[in-house]
């Protein structure tokens, strides 16, 4: 069925190096994808969006690239920092008619010394 | 503008007992979407509520209900509570559309 999903549960990055975490989707037809960044005991935040009509988002130290041929998107962070230590997870929205998002597992990501 | 609130943050309850939980969406929020979270797991959907009528639901047990007022605020009902219901609740407000959701901090329900 249709669905988002994470490569990795677990990434570990050294502090100063960047991250990439990936994301595959099964809906050719969803049009929105959003990051979210969930830090321990809190809720989840959010990090940046794209929609199907760009291939590539930039924020700050965030970058998220969207490959439709092969449905996929990845989240690269530059500079990982220890603040940048949480659970990261990507959302897509597919239009039924009720506009839901479909969650993917979760990527957790830990940052070495 | 103030953020999604919830409350209360922490709830303690015994099986068999029901559990009513607030959300307070972002001002201007129609829609209001209510999320389980487990440890280790990702968001589990619940339900969504626009303009006081259930739009979207998972797949939870009848237990597991909600409103949404004319002022969008949102509250979501357990029911016979079960162990298994220990987990952090999420409620995330958005204008209703195909756009991003915002989310409160949670309650976190256990049940002993």
């Amino acid at each position: 069925g249709e669905s988002v999903g994470l490569h990795l549960p677990t990434l570990s990055v050294q502090e100063g190096d960047n991250s990439i975490i990936n994301c595959a989707y099964s809906n050719s037809a969803s049009d929105y994808f959003i990051w979210y960044k969930q830090e321990s005991g809190k809720g989840p935040q959010f990090i940046i969006d794209i929609r199907s009509n760009m291939d590539k988002r930039q924020g700050q130290r965030v970058t998220v690239l969207l490959n439709k041929t092969v449905k996929h998107l990845s989240l690269q962070i530059a500079a990982t920092q220890p603040g940048d230590s949480a659970v990261y997870f990507c959302a897509e929205n597919i239009v039924r008619g009720n506009y839901q998002l479909i969650w993917g597992a979760g990527t957790k990501l830990i940052i070495k010394p | 503008k103030a953020g999604v609130t919830q409350t209360p943050r922490y709830l303690i309850k015994t099986r068999g007992q029901q559990v009513t939980l607030s959300c307070s969406p972002i001002s201007g929020h129609r829609s209001v979407s209510w999320y389980q979270q487990t440890p280790g797991q990702g968001l589990q959907f619940l339900f969504e509520y626009f303009s006081e009528t259930q739009r979207n639901k998972g797949n939870f047990p009848g237990r597991f209900s909600g409103r949404q007022f004319s002022n969008s605020r949102s509250e979501m009902n357990v029911s016979t509570l079960e162990l298994g219901d220990s987990a952090l609740y999420l409620c995330a407000s958005s204008t209703g559309t195909a756009d991003t959701q915002y989310f409160g901090p949670g309650t976190r329900l256990t049940v002993l």
